[in-house]
């Protein structure tokens, strides 16, 4: 089951650019999580944004949540070298028990 | 700070061998996963537990099987590995069972 898809599946800009992922998702959700993975190591929690929550912040990245579309959006401003890392995104749903679901995620290539 | 290892960065394996990828985590959390990530597919869940000797299976348990003996400690058993075991296993804990995980480093898993 895939309940969370990232899109594009890579993207590639140039330091300083900002660069925006996205997330749908097929059912109803208590919150949905943002994930970095730089290559070959584990994954590191980025932002927790809940289902009542439209919008959320922390330093460069911005999270964007759309209950009635089913989708949220990742967005890093004024990109660097060390922002390259895949980005994943993760919902949790009652009728997938208890667990997160991952998405396949989005590769950011920033190049410098 | 928050702390996940797992016993191995790298494992090369017989095909029939009985591997033990083994993790610790010392946030005195409740919950511990264990998934594998494999590529354009995104991270798997194999199995999780949510106490000491309490275990569910996630969506590919088959060829697996887990032990939980102490709070911190997760372990993952491949009974007889095979080729298609060839992985990149991650383990992770959290704190409340579907909200932020923290995930150890990764096993790169090669079965020959």
């Amino acid at each position: 089951s895939q309940q969370g898809e990232e899109d594009p599946q890579a993207l590639s800009i140039q330091e300083g650019e900002n660069a925006t992922m996205n997330c749908s998702y097929k059912t109803s959700i208590n919150n949905l999580q943002w994930y970095r993975q730089n290559s070959g190591r584990g994954l590191v929690h980025l932002i927790l944004i809940r289902s009542n929550e439209r919008e959320k912040h922390s330093g460069r990245l911005r999270v964007t949540l759309d209950t009635s579309k089913k989708s949220s959006s990742l967005l890093i401003t004024a990109s660097r070298a060390a922002d390259t890392a895949s980005y994943f995104c993760a919902t949790d749903a009652m009728e997938y028990g208890n667990k997160l679901v991952f998405g396949a995620g989005t590769i950011l290539r920033v190049k410098s | 700070d928050v702390k996940v290892t797992q016993s191995s960065r790298y494992l090369v394996k017989r095909t029939g061998e009985k591997v033990f990828l083994e993790c610790v985590q010392d946030m005195d959390h409740e919950n511990m996963f264990w998934y594998r990530q494999d590529p354009g597919l995104g991270l798997r869940l194999i199995y999780f537990s949510y106490d000491v000797k309490m275990k569910e299976k996630g969506d590919i348990p088959e060829g697996y099987s887990v032990s939980r003996e102490k709070k911190e400690r997760f372990s993952l058993i491949l009974e007889s590995a095979s080729t298609n075991q060839t992985s990149m296993y991650l383990c992770a804990s959290s704190f409340y069972l579907r909200e932020t995980q923290y995930f150890g480093p990764g096993t790169r898993l090669l079965v020959l």
